[in-house]
């Protein structure tokens, strides 16, 4: 089975912390995604990557980098972290077959 | 990219059948229907996938009309544990290049004893 880990369930950072999320997978994927989640708002693309050293922008990236340096990890960075950006934050990983593979997420508060 | 509509709400009780509607009216020749669930606090999980004929396994089955604008996801005998919230997505296939599909927010789906 693919399995996608998010190295952190809970994490509490105070405003104006660099945050690092990061992700790993194991079944040799090219393409990585992380997504937030909010009550009300479904699911929202902030990064993705084709490959190593690769990142396109997904739909909310202001405020949050990514780094690609290996085919496995994709870390999100999270430059200053600010109370909106309080959220569960997942990783997910895609095949051609069977679309998206999710990590459990990330739960991030930020005081 | 194909939008796909879904109510936002549903319940069933349960071992009872619960059938999940998703309308794709624009989806093109080439989309695969994929449907995943969220229970809560968890990712999302992948349960099903379709082009134009039905498909079954262990968790589920898919019905895709003949036009192909929408399908419906049934979960035969439906157990407390099957309380999630279920998105269907379009997508073609192979995957990589530019395409990323979207996750609406989906049907929350509570089965009740």
């Amino acid at each position: 089975d693919v399995k996608v880990t998010q190295s952190s369930r809970y994490l509490v950072k105070r405003t104006g912390e660099k945050v690092f999320l990061e992700c790993v997978q194991d079944m040799d994927h090219e393409n990585m995604f992380w997504y937030r989640q909010d009550p009300g708002l479904g699911l929202r693309l902030i990064y993705f990557s084709y490959d190593v050293k690769m990142k396109e922008k997904g739909d909310i990236p202001e405020g949050y980098s990514v780094s690609r340096e290996k085919k496995e990890r994709f870390s999100l960075i999270l430059e200053s972290a600010s109370t909106n950006q309080t959220s569960m934050y997942l990783c997910a990983s895609s095949s051609s077959t069977y679309g998206y593979t999710f990590g459990s997420g990330t739960r991030l508060t930020v005081v | 990219d194909a939008k796909t509509t879904q109510p936002p709400s549903m319940d069933c009780a349960e071992g009872r059948a619960a059938n999940l509607p998703c309308n794709h009216s624009t989806i093109s020749g080439n989309e695969y229907v994929y449907w995943y669930r969220q229970i809560h606090s968890q990712g999302p999980q992948y349960i099903i996938h379709g082009l134009k004929n039905n498909e079954t396994n262990e968790m589920a089955s898919l019905i895709i009309t003949e036009d192909r604008k929408s399908s419906t996801l049934i979960l035969p005998h439906a157990t407390l544990r099957d309380t999630a919230v279920y998105y269907c997505i379009v997508r073609p296939l192979p995957s990589g290049g530019s395409y990323i599909p979207t996750f609406g927010r989906g049907t929350s789906l509570i089965v009740h004893p």
